[in-house]
């Protein structure tokens, strides 16, 4: 059975902190590895992963894919409380179109 | 559009009531899938249209549960005689293509069935 596993589920940070979310998977057809911030209520887009140690970045935000170990990290540097959301890790498959099988997501709190 | 667009953003629903959930994709986009993400949970796939056809729908949890995209642009979920277990917010995502692109999602529409 695919399994999609974050941890965390969920992280309370002061403003200024580092953290690591992390996301394990074990899928069949593995084809890529995207990461969603969930604020209310829509995803939005962050990065998506396709290739082993090739680290993407933005702003304050990076994440990098080891597809032999089966995980990939997000990290946020310099947290800020705008950056309170739960963080969604989804994989697709190569034989089941562009579905995405999202784990259950970590609950990020950053506090002033 | 500009994004994904749901409504309605809010559906309170009496048990055994019937719902229509409306998703307008982004102009073009050729793949649109709806989710149902219950609370707490991350999102749980329900059905994939590629343009107007269905290619998935085995996520869609029983017969009560339908979706249309009958000109491979606006899609409805219907759910016929709601029950509790249907509350949940129900997220529409679309993408340019088939292949592997990232997904834009609405801002979901929340059902609560009382």
């Amino acid at each position: 059975e695919d399994k999609v596993v974050q941890s965390p589920l969920s992280l309370v940070v002061h403003e200024g902190d580092t953290v690591t979310l992390n996301c394990s998977y074990e899928v069949t057809n593995f084809r890529s590895l995207l990461w969603y911030k969930q604020e209310k209520k829509a995803p939005t887009f962050l990065f998506m992963l396709t290739s082993s140690g090739i680290e993407k970045k933005s702003g304050r935000l990076s994440s990098i894919l080891d597809k032999k170990e089966l995980f990939s990290i997000l990290n946020i540097t310099a947290t800020q409380t705008g950056d309170s959301a739960i963080y969604l890790c989804a994989v697709t498959k190569s034989n089941t179109g562009n579905q995405f099988y999202f784990g259950t997501g970590t609950s990020l709190t950053v506090i002033p | 559009g500009a994004g994904v667009s749901q409504s309605p953003r809010y559906k309170v629903a009496k048990r055994g009531q019937d719902v229509a959930l409306r998703c307008d994709p982004i102009s073009g986009h050729v793949s649109l899938f709806w989710y149902q993400q219950a609370l707490g949970q991350g999102p749980e796939f329900l059905t994939y249209f590629q343009n107007e056809a269905q290619l998935d729908k085995s996520g869609l949890p029983s017969d009560r549960f339908f979706a249309e995209r009958p000109e491979g642009s606006v899609s409805t979920l219907k759910i016929q005689r709601t029950q509790q277990e249907d509350s949940a917010v129900y997220l529409c995502a679309s993408s340019r293509g088939t292949g592997n692109t990232e997904a834009f999602f609405g801002q979901g529409t929340r059902l609560t069935v009382v």
